[in-house]
């Protein structure tokens, strides 16, 4: 039941695209289709950006997707712009004979809009 | 438009049992398709999920933290809550409440801040 890993930090300039890996295990990113990412500006409530892996909450913008490949989730952030900046988290759902199902977060990276 | 408002105090003591309600509006939490779940945010660290419930009682926990939580559900009050026993330092944490599909948090609470301090 680790976190899942994530880069500390990202960063790119505006209009460029920034990935931010992900990683777990076949216990969780590995073995299930219920991969999210979550942006987080400080002071408020985190938002849902991406859920299955790859969908879209309705208002997102198609900016933002999401890919897996192995035990390995990713974020895609493309023509990024200043409001992007903010922390990113990745959460899988996660699951074994002896711990049952629960859901695990990645440790956080922050993007920097340069 | 959903709205979860997390409710308890903010300040306790170590070995106290804190306890946090979450209130919904603008939806049933006796919904099918959700699960309702408590996250929480220490200071200076990333998200952390504890718990979530269905609306038929079945619950899930983090299995490091499963000994000292409690989730449970209140139908009739459109209402679940949170108990974790025996607190530290390490508990002083925002906690949020949420909404969740397919293990994703869907909607969020405005989170509540709870500090263990002697």
């Amino acid at each position: 039941q680790s976190a899942l890993t994530q880069p500390p930090s990202a960063s790119g300039s505006p209009g460029q695209s920034v990935t931010i890996s992900c990683t777990g295990t076949s216990s969780d990113v590995g073995g299930y289709k219920y991969v999210s990412w979550y942006q987080h500006h400080p002071g408020k409530a985190p938002k849902l950006m991406i859920y299955e892996v790859t969908e879209r909450p309705s208002g997102v913008p198609d900016r933002f997707s999401g890919s897996k490949s192995g035990n390995t989730a990713s974020l895609i952030v493309s023509g990024l712009q200043p409001e992007d900046e903010a922390d990113y988290y990745c959460s899988s759902h996660a699951g074994s004979s002896h711990a049952g199902n629960y859901v695990v977060f990645g440790g956080g990276t922050k993007l920097t809009v340069l | 438009q959903l709205h979860l408002q997390e409710s308890g105090p903010g300040l306790l003591k170590p070995s106290e049992t804190l306890s946090l309600t979450c209130t919904v509006s603008g939806g049933s939490i006796s919904s099918s398709s959700h699960h309702w779940a408590w996250i929480r945010q220490p200071p200076g660290k990333g998200l952390e999920w504890i718990a979530s419930i269905y609306y038929s009682g079945n619950t899930y926990y983090k299995p490091s933290l499963k000994s000292r939580v409690t989730i449970s559900v209140d139908t009739s009050k459109n209402q679940f809550s949170l108990k974790l026993n025996s607190v530290t330092a390490a508990d002083t944490a925002v906690y949020y409440c949420a909404r969740e599909k397919q293990s994703a948090a869907t909607d969020w609470g405005q989170g509540t801040l709870v500090t263990v301090s002697s």
